[in-house]
């Protein structure tokens, strides 16, 4: 199994729901990442987890908690979001130790849209 | 001065010539570079990675990287229509236990028949 599987593809929230990102991988990888795509934009980085444990916020809002339940998982939880928050939301992981061969697998992303 | 730069294009380029995308970075330190394809609404594909001056060839892609010069670039021969995407250059900032990407702003690439 060489994918990230994320779900759902595609989110409409209003702006007082609580909804959830979730993203899995089955390739042992053990550093696993949200990355937010506005339109025409590049990848920008939100959280780094290694491990299970979160190595990098990037003084992203209070509204996204990220969780990581064990090395195959990862969720972003969303709450209270603004309509500018609406974007492509990228999971991806690595093989730490070969990063510099293989990079990031991403998974297809779910395109969120906040009402 | 952002951390990877890239001209957002879009390149346009006939069918069979050679697409020729650059990238600058500005951390020195920098030790290993992505070039990523993204089609429009879908997420980024892996094309190429380099950590080594020089090339680095895979079929119809050429990665070249000059850490003195601060520059990496991506040929792509013989270009194909189904090569129109925007094309990303990464840039691992990452230590210790986890890897951090960043990326440029992309360039477009349009292949027409």
């Amino acid at each position: 199994d060489t994918e990230v599987t994320q779900t759902p593809k595609h989110l409409v929230m209003g702006m007082t729901n609580k909804k959830s990102l979730k993203c899995e991988q089955h390739m042992g990888h053990r550093a696993m990442y949200w990355y937010k795509q506005k339109a025409k934009k590049p990848p920008e980085l939100m959280f780094v987890y290694s491990y299970e444990k979160l190595s990098i916020n990037e003084s992203v809002p209070s509204r996204f908690s990220p969780e990581c339940p064990n090395s195959s998982l990862l969720n972003l939880h969303l709450h209270a979001l603004q309509p500018e928050d609406s974007a492509l939301y990228l999971c991806a992981s690595s093989h730490r130790d070969d990063v510099e061969a293989y990079g990031y697998t991403f998974g297809s992303g779910t395109r969120l849209t906040v009402v | 001065q952002k951390e990877v730069e890239q001209n957002s294009g879009p390149l346009s380029v006939p069918e069979g010539a050679i697409a020729s995308l650059n990238c600058t970075y500005s951390d020195r330190g920098s030790q290993s570079f992505f070039w990523y394809r993204q089609y429009s609404g879908k997420s980024p594909e892996l094309i190429m990675s380099i950590y080594s001056n020089g090339d680095k060839e895979d079929g119809r892609f050429t990665a070249q990287l000059n850490k003195a010069s601060q520059y990496v670039s991506l040929l792509i021969r013989d270009s194909q229509p189904s090569d129109s995407a925007t094309y990303l250059c990464a840039v691992n900032r990452g230590s210790g236990g986890y890897n951090k990407l960043i990326f440029g702003a992309g360039t477009r690439l349009a292949v027409h028949p």
